[in-house]
């Protein structure tokens, strides 16, 4: 079976440019999440997907990022425009049922903003 | 927002058993706790999973009080690979918002 897949898994980007990450979950996965580690801090919570509906979209920071779930398969977090403090690692998880198993995650993008 | 908060580091020797405990004070009452090693450049790896007492699988214990305010992570016979970073995750309830935290980290280094 495969697990989460990212891509990519780094990006190197100028502030004001747009970058797009995609998250392919577990096939059969409804439950999908972002999270974000910035350097030096915490994994925090960015939003949660069942299916293509956004469940809690409560961590994302701002208007400047953007998140979709199109037919319920893939994911993409889009942020336009990038600034220096978006730099990090963004996560993605997926679990068939929530709570009920652990997550799997993916390994990963790797945002630098410059 | 309540945070769920973590030693920032261990040293442990080989052989030894390690603790690490994980505070989650607002914790909501009808989910699952769950620790998780992340090695660098890596997503983090699902280790155990438990709702209250004690869960053991072949490569962890977890202890959860009756509160369930807190967790602990017990790892047996520590060996040099288990140099990792260890995230509890816990389902958080606040102010009508359901969300999944995960806890600051432990840094666990695991010396000869």
């Amino acid at each position: 079976e495969a697990g989460v897949t990212q891509f990519p898994s780094h990006s190197v980007i100028e502030k004001g440019q747009t970058v797009t990450l995609r998250c392919d979950p577990i096939s059969g996965h409804d439950n999908l999440y972002w999270y974000r580690r910035v350097m030096g801090k915490e994994i925090k919570f960015l939003l949660h997907f069942v299916k293509e509906s956004k469940q809690d979209e409560s961590g994302m920071p701002n208007n400047r990022f953007l998140a979709e779930r199109t037919g319920g398969t893939y994911s993409t977090l889009k942020v336009q425009p990038a600034e220096l403090e978006d730099s990090g690692v963004y996560f993605c998880a997926s679990s068939q049922v929530r709570g009920e198993e652990g997550y799997t995650f993916g390994s990963g993008t790797r945002l630098t903003v410059v | 927002l309540a945070k769920t908060t973590q030693p920032i580091s261990m040293d442990s020797y080989e052989g030894q058993e390690v603790n690490i405990t994980c505070s989650h004070n607002n914790i909501a009452t009808n989910d699952y706790i769950t620790w998780y090693q992340q090695f660098p450049s890596q997503g983090p790896r699902f280790i155990i999973q438990g709702y209250k007492t004690k869960v053991t699988n072949e490569v962890a214990s977890l202890f959860i009080p009756a509160d369930r305010k807190s967790s602990t992570l017990s790892l047996p016979r520590v060996s040099l690979s288990d140099t990792a970073v260890y995230y509890c995750l816990v389902g958080v309830s606040t102010s009508g918002t359901y969300k999944y935290i995960f806890g600051t980290g432990t840094r666990l280094k695991v010396l000869a």
